[in-house]
């Protein structure tokens, strides 16, 4: 099955800093990716849509200036967490929609962020 | 926002029991897909039903899809310690402008002892 892969998978950092998170398909070209961040023993709240070569859509209530995304290529995504503050700290997954698979998404393993 | 409502929230088993977890969902949707996440990774898809399908089987899962009542239930049968996880269902909605674009119920963490 097609892989995303995810790293890092566990930062932490200094509050302020900033912190870029990467998302990569593996083995087929990933045209949408999606960003989402979970708290503990929570569901996954989608954060925004990342759209290969144009912007992406940020969910509502979802700081643009704050997550910045980009999508550069068919097979990379990054989410950067600007300025991070400890209330940014949470378990942050990215995924991917293979187009010829359609329907699923294909998860990366997610990363731990804490700020200090 | 998250319209899937999952119940139980937690199960707890014993090995070689059935578990039985029901997802409520709020509007009319496409397809209907349950994923698993173990404790600190991403997550895994499982199977995915289509609006127009009742009943989907894939080895030891079986999904129902009521869409008059907006509820599907995934029954995993003959549990085993392994299937201890976190399991979603995710709806893609009907009409949806986001093509992929999924909404997430709230989880059952289920938890088989051996």
């Amino acid at each position: 099955g097609a892989v995303v892969s995810q790293h890092p998978s566990r930062v932490i950092c200094k509050s302020g800093t900033s912190v870029k998170i990467e998302c990569r398909s593996l083995d087929f070209q990933a045209t949408t990716m999606f960003w989402y961040r979970q708290f503990p023993k929570k569901s996954l709240m989608l954060m925004a849509t990342s759209n290969e070569g144009s912007k992406a859509t940020y969910e509502q209530g979802v700081e643009k200036d704050k997550f910045l995304i980009n999508h550069a290529s068919l097979t990379l995504s990054t989410l950067t967490v600007t300025s991070a503050h400890p209330e940014d700290s949470s378990f942050y997954i990215c995924s991917a929609r293979d187009p010829w698979v359609d329907e699923k998404l294909f998860f990366g393993s997610g990363t731990q962020l804490s700020v200090l | 926002s998250q319209q899937g409502e999952e119940d139980p929230q937690a199960l707890s088993i014993q090995e070689g029991e059935n578990a039985t977890m029901n997802c409520s969902y709020k509007t009319s949707i496409n397809n209907l897909q349950w994923y698993r996440q173990n404790s600190g990774r991403g997550l895994v898809h499982l199977i995915l039903i289509r609006s127009n399908e009742r009943e989907k089987h894939s080895g030891r899962l079986r999904v129902t899809l009521d869409t008059s009542k907006k509820s599907s239930s995934l029954l995993i049968t003959a549990s085993r310690a392994a299937d201890t996880a976190s399991y979603f269902c995710a709806t893609r909605n009907a009409g949806g402008t986001s093509y992929g674009k999924l909404t997430f119920g709230q989880g059952t963490i289920l938890t088989v002892h051996p």
